[in-house]
């Protein structure tokens, strides 16, 4: 069955930074990928997907995602944090075997300090 | 386009009542998600609804069913409620499967 790992529950980044979000997947059939950001007591935004298309997906916000098959990987990246980044975020897969669910990852909160 | 709507946003519950949460999709979505979230457990998929057929269910207990009209809203009921059932329920549509889930704001369930 496929899942999507997350590593690191907290990542704190200063304000301009870089921000790298880690994420891994399982999946025997090759997946589609998703980011979605939840702001506290909101409902979850997409930020970005992959299905199989380009490799660099570039979503919303800045936000931009490299899915690469060799790491089983789709970590998202930003260049430049900003502090209205500050949210959690979470990886999804869907597969071709599993058409109906999201799965989710435990989501990474990001913090960022002026 | 108006987004998903989930009513109501929050809701206060004694252990042993039911509930029902209501869900519009985006105009158009035949695919409807819900999932649970909760601080221990995280995201969890309950139910997925397509033109009026659940298609996959999670692993919930039987308290928990779901149900879709035809015009594509849908409602999940929770029955005998309990202290564990105090979660973020979220309501996901999307217009065919195997696309992006576009999310509601979440109902806010309280059992004391």
């Amino acid at each position: 069955a496929q899942s999507v790992t997350q590593l690191g529950s907290h990542v704190s980044v200063s304000e301009g930074a870089l921000v790298l979000l880690r994420c891994n997947y399982s999946s025997s059939v090759p997946p589609y990928l998703f980011w979605y950001v939840q702001y506290p007591n909101q409902g979850l935004q997409l930020l970005l997907k992959y299905t199989s298309a380009a490799t660099l997906v570039k979503g919303i916000n800045g936000f931009e995602a490299e899915f690469k098959k060799s790491e089983t990987s789709f970590h998202l990246t930003k260049p430049s944090a900003h502090m209205s980044d500050a949210a959690e975020y979470f990886c999804a897969v869907i597969t071709t075997q599993d058409t109906d669910k999201l799965i989710f990852g435990t989501g990474t909160r990001l913090q960022v300090f002026p | 386009k108006a987004g998903v709507t989930q009513t109501p946003r929050y809701l206060i519950k004694t252990r042993g009542q039911q509930v029902t949460l209501s869900c519009s999709p985006i105009s158009g979505h035949r695919s409807v998600s819900w999932y649970q979230q909760t601080p221990g457990q995280g995201l969890q998929f309950l139910f997925e609804y397509f033109s009026e057929t659940q298609r996959n269910k999670g692993n919930f207990p039987g308290r928990f069913s779901g149900r879709q009209f035809s015009n594509s809203r849908s409602e999940m009921n929770v029955s005998t409620l309990e202290l564990g059932d105090s979660a973020l329920y979220l309501c996901a549509s999307s217009s065919r499967l195997n696309t992006e889930a576009f999310f509601g704001q979440g109902t806010r369930l309280t059992v004391v």
